[in-house]
């Protein structure tokens, strides 16, 4: 069974540029979270999508940050436009919707913005 | 005050060494902890999954929940070089709200 998958691995942008990161969850997981670790800090929860529903977008750090999950399969984590101080490792997460709602992580995508 | 502390280490410790990682927290409505091991470039990968204080074994794995105290441990046994991790720690309410929040992580090496 594939794993969570993230693309890019790494983007490197200027600051003012827009970029869209991509997260293809676990098939049949109806939750879908982002997370995102800025330098020297802990991992930290962004949102929580429930099949193209937003359940919780509580830790969005502003309206520069729009995320998406058309469909209810894969989502989209753009940024727009993009500052130095969202530079960060962006996680993506995935978990069944009945259960011990495990997480199961992708890879992250490392953003660096210039 | 963050609600979770971890020691960020880092840790070094011969291979066959018992290693010990600990997490505190503040916020008692923390009802699950998770302990996640993350490798250079990768992403977080669960190990342990608790939701009751008391411990849990799994191969040289033991996770430790003490809520009374709100301190949480991970053990490794006959500790290897693969072992060489970032550990983090992380926990979530028993509410609606599924968000994990996590520890700082602590940077483990397990020398040959």
């Amino acid at each position: 069974e594939a794993g969570v998958t993230q693309f890019p691995s790494h983007s490197v942008i200027e600051k003012g540029q827009t970029v869209t990161l991509r997260c293809d969850p676990i098939s049949g997981h109806d939750n879908l979270y982002w997370y995102r670790r800025v330098m020297g800090k802990e991992i930290k929860f962004l949102l929580h999508f429930v099949k193209e529903s937003k359940q919780d977008e509580s830790g969005m750090p502003n309206n520069r940050f729009l995320a998406e999950r058309t469909g209810g399969t894969y989502s989209t984590l753009k940024v727009q436009p993009a500052e130095l101080e969202d530079s960060g490792v962006y996680f993506c997460a995935s978990s069944q919707l009945a259960g011990a709602d495990t997480q199961y992580f992708g890879p992250g995508t490392r953003l660096t913005v210039l | 005050q963050k609600e979770v502390e971890q020691d960020p280490g880092p840790l070094s410790v011969p291979e066959g060494a018992i290693v010990s990682l600990n997490c505190t927290y503040s916020n008692s409505a923390f009802q699950y902890f998770m302990w996640y091991r993350q490798y250079s470039r990768k992403g977080p990968e669960l190990l342990m999954y608790t939701y009751s204080s008391g411990n849990k074994e799994d191969g040289r794995f033991t996770a430790q929940v003490d809520k009374s105290s709100k301190y949480i441990s991970l053990f490794i046994r006959d500790s290897q070089p693969s072992d060489s991790a970032t550990y983090l720690c992380a926990m979530k309410t028993s509410g609606s709200a599924r968000q994990l929040t996590f520890g700082s992580g602590t940077q483990l090496t397990v020398l040959p």
